[in-house]
C-alpha cells in the first residue's frame, strides 16, 4: 500500500498561472483534506472532503478550488497563484472524520514567484 | 488567542533526557493527536486519544479532559527524535466533527 500520494513534490509558478495538485490514498478512506502549512502559523485546513461528492470550505479556502473525483482521487486547484500562496502543501485522509487517525501525504512545496 | 496551545515553541535537550510537551485547547473536543514531522519530511501521527495515557515505545502521551490539557512524554531521548511535534484536537461541536485544529508545534532539538 502506498498510503497518501501527492504530486508533484515542487512547482514553482509565476504570479498568475494555474495548476492542479493531485492526491490520491489507496486505504479506502471515505475522507479526504488539503492544508497548507507556513511557518510560524500551524497546519491551515485549505477544503476537505468528508464523503465521495462531497466537499467543503476549511480556513482559508480563497483561491483555491477542489475536486473529489472519485473516493481515491482529491485535487487541489489553484486558477491565478498569488504570492501569498507560496506554502507546503499536505493532502490526508481519514476513515471518516477527524476523530478517526488521518494519513498524511509527502507534501508539495510551492512558490509563486 | 489560539484554541490549540502548545508550549514549549522550542526544545533543546541532551540525549538520554526526559522529555515533555505540553497542549492545552479551549474547545470540546471528540479526540486529541499528536503528529511527528522530522526537518523536509512528511507528517506522522503518533498517538490519538480521548482518555487517559497510551505508550509507543520511547512515546508516552496523557490527556486530562477535565483540565483541556495534554502531554507528551519522551524517555530516554535521542537524537532521532529531533522533529517538530504537532498537537491536534478533533472538535466535537456543530459543523466541526469533521476538521482538525492544530497548535503551531514544539521544535525539538536532542543533541548528542
Amino acid at each position: 500500500n502506498a498510503g497518501v500520494t501527492q504530486t508533484p513534490k515542487f512547482q514553482v509558478l509565476k504570479t498568475g498561472q494555474s495548476m492542479t495538485l493531485q492526491c490520491a490514498q489507496d486505504m479506502n478512506h471515505n475522507s479526504m483534506y488539503w492544508y497548507r502549512q507556513d511557518p510560524g502559523m500551524g497546519l491551515r485546513l485549505i477544503y476537505y472532503s468528508a464523503s465521495e461528492g462531497t466537499t467543503d470550505k476549511g480556513e482559508v479556502p480563497n483561491g483555491y478550488n477542489v475536486s473529489r473525483l472519485n473516493k481515491r482521487e482529491f485535487s487541489l486547484r489553484l486558477e491565478s497563484a498569488a504570492p501569498s500562496q507560496t506554502s507546503v502543501y499536505f493532502c490526508a485522509s481519514s476513515a471518516r472524520g477527524s476523530y478517526n487517525e488521518q494519513f498524511f501525504g509527502p507534501g508539495t512545496r510551492l512558490t509563486v514567484l | 488567542k489560539n484554541e490549540v496551545e502548545q508550549s514549549p515553541q522550542n526544545l533543546t535537550a541532551q540525549e538520554g533526557e526526559f522529555i515533555t510537551i505540553n497542549c492545552s485547547y479551549s474547545v470540546g473536543i471528540s479526540a486529541l493527536h499528536w503528529l511527528q514531522q522530522h526537518p523536509g519530511g512528511g507528517i506522522v501521527s503518533l498517538f490519538m486519544l480521548s482518555s487517559g495515557k497510551k505508550k509507543h515505545g520511547r512515546l508516552i502521551a496523557t490527556i486530562n479532559i477535565q483540565e483541556k490539557h495534554s502531554s507528551l512524554h519522551i524517555t530516554a531521548s535521542h537524537p532521532r527524535d529531533s522533529a517538530v511535534y504537532i498537537c491536534a484536537v478533533s472538535p466535537n461541536y456543530g459543523g466541526a466533527t469533521n476538521k482538525l485544529i492544530f497548535g503551531t508545534g514544539t521544535l525539538l532539538a536532542v543533541q548528542p
